[in-house]
């Protein structure tokens, strides 16, 4: 198992400027999760999904979009990316039981200039 | 305003000793709390947790305890070992599980040979 990947490790972006961070999980989980996590901080839950199809906002979910088509996939959209939202993006995906362990991708790192 | 707060940036200690890191939390609502252990450049990887209903985790090397009146957690690593040296964050969810975890900013850990 690849486990939960991630794609790109880096980005550069413009003010303004769209982009798709992707997320890939190969073991079946049914829960994944955007955080990002800047500097001196810990991770903030920016959106989640509980199965493909079904989506919900977490903490810091504004200029961001998500989707779930498959049980695979989970991808974050930037729409108009903005200086403050230069930050390292984790990926996570964890099974049905909500006490299952939660698994981390490497993360991707984003400047937005 | 912080639910999570770890209030040490940074600790360290010698190679074969105890490592202790602490935690305290402001929801009263938190019932499930989870460490988890980073290394630059990767993402969190689960280390140990600790529900509510408990005062004591245990796992090799690895302690939780929970302190549910004084709202207080922390991880016990017992004897240090050099590759314990990482940032430890301490994370709590209401959904009794890993479900819409909030962090806290980190502890740096530094183990000295």
């Amino acid at each position: 198992n690849a486990g939960v990947t991630q794609t790109p490790k880096f980005q550069v972006l413009k003010t303004g400027q769209s982009m798709t961070l992707q997320c890939a999980q190969d073991m079946n989980h049914e829960y994944m999760s955007w955080y990002r996590q800047d500097p001196g901080m810990g991770l903030r839950l920016i959106h989640y999904s509980v199965g493909a199809g079904i989506t919900d906002q977490g903490e810091v979910p504004n200029g961001y979009n998500v989707s779930r088509s498959t049980t695979e996939d989970f991808p974050l959209r930037l729409l108009s990316a903005a200086p403050s939202q230069t930050s390292v993006y984790f990926c996570a995906s964890r099974g049905l039981v909500s006490t299952d362990t939660q698994y981390f991708g490497p993360g991707t790192r984003l400047t937005v200039l | 305003d912080q639910q999570v707060k770890q209030n040490s940036p940074s600790l360290s200690v010698q190679e074969g000793r105890i490592s202790i890191l602490n935690c305290d939390y402001t929801n009263s609502m938190f019932d499930y709390f989870l460490w988890y252990k980073k290394y630059p450049a990767e993402g969190p990887t689960f280390l140990i947790s600790i529900s509510s209903i408990k005062d004591k985790n245990e796992d090799g090397r690895f302690t939780v305890f929970l302190n549910k009146s004084a709202k207080h957690l922390s991880l016990h690593i017992v004897p240090s070992q050099p590759g314990d040296s990482a940032v430890y964050f301490c994370a709590a969810s209401t959904q009794g599980g890993s479900e819409k975890l909030v962090f806290g900013k980190g502890t740096k850990l530094t183990v000295n040979p």
